[in-house]
């Protein structure tokens, strides 16, 4: 019983490099969503998507760009990194908007 | 802005002891409230969803309590462990945007052995 699976755990990128960032779940969830967390910051939504072929932008969208191609895969996509990039990134998968969400373990990136 | 307040930002209490803290989040515009357990290097885990008002949950030793009429929701845990320690986050779904749950900065619950 996997949950949500984020790949991978660790990067360091240079500045200008771009990567991407994979979630993967297997609980059929319909809604899926990208979070990073900074020191002093909490949870901020960068994109989410609440169905397969749909995205939509969150609260820092910038920068990133995402692809929801398979209902159990949500991609985030850094397309030129930048030292502020540099966080924890979490996704996340819920059943609906009134269910709890599930965390894949997180996947730390370090801009240099 | 949604704004989502969490209080206090840090709390240590005694191994036994009882504690509570609190989650405000905007009266008007409610669609659900939740709350998540955060231990360090884990990832957050869901505790409660409610969404009606005056809606009350609980799970072993901890509680949820839910005042949507007033913009405030409790998280109750009754003889605290040390294994209870961790970080408590509250979030907010507002209705015209349900999918886009607003996170507070959380409560850092510490117990004392």
């Amino acid at each position: 019983n996997a949950g949500v699976t984020q790949t991978p755990k660790f990067r360091v990128l240079k500045t200008g490099q771009s990567m991407t960032l994979l979630c993967a779940q297997d609980m059929n969830h319909e809604y899926m969503y990208w979070y990073r967390q900074d020191p002093g910051m909490g949870l901020r939504l960068i994109h989410y998507s609440v169905g397969e072929g749909t995205t939509a932008k969150g609260e820092v969208p910038d920068g990133y760009n995402v692809s929801r191609l398979k209902k159990q895969n949500f991609l985030l996509g850094l397309e030129s990194a930048a030292p502020s990039q540099t966080s924890v990134y979490f996704c996340a998968s819920s059943y609906s908007a009134t269910h709890g969400y599930t965390f894949g373990s997180g996947t730390r990136l370090t801009v240099v | 802005i949604l704004n989502v307040e969490q209080s206090p930002q840090s709390l240590h209490v005694q191994e036994g002891d009882s504690t509570n803290f609190t989650c405000s989040f905007p009266s008007s515009n409610f669609y659900a409230l939740h709350w998540y357990r955060w231990e360090t290097a884990k990832s957050p885990e869901a505790l409660f969803v409610m969404t009606l008002n005056g809606d009350e949950k609980k799970k072993g030793r901890i509680s949820a309590t839910l005042n949507t009429k007033e913009g405030y929701s409790y998280l109750y845990i009754k003889g605290s462990q040390p294994e209870d320690s961790a970080t408590y986050l509250c979030a907010f779904g507002p209705y015209s945007s349900a999918s886009k749950i607003i996170f507070g900065s959380g409560t850092r619950l510490s117990i004392r052995p």
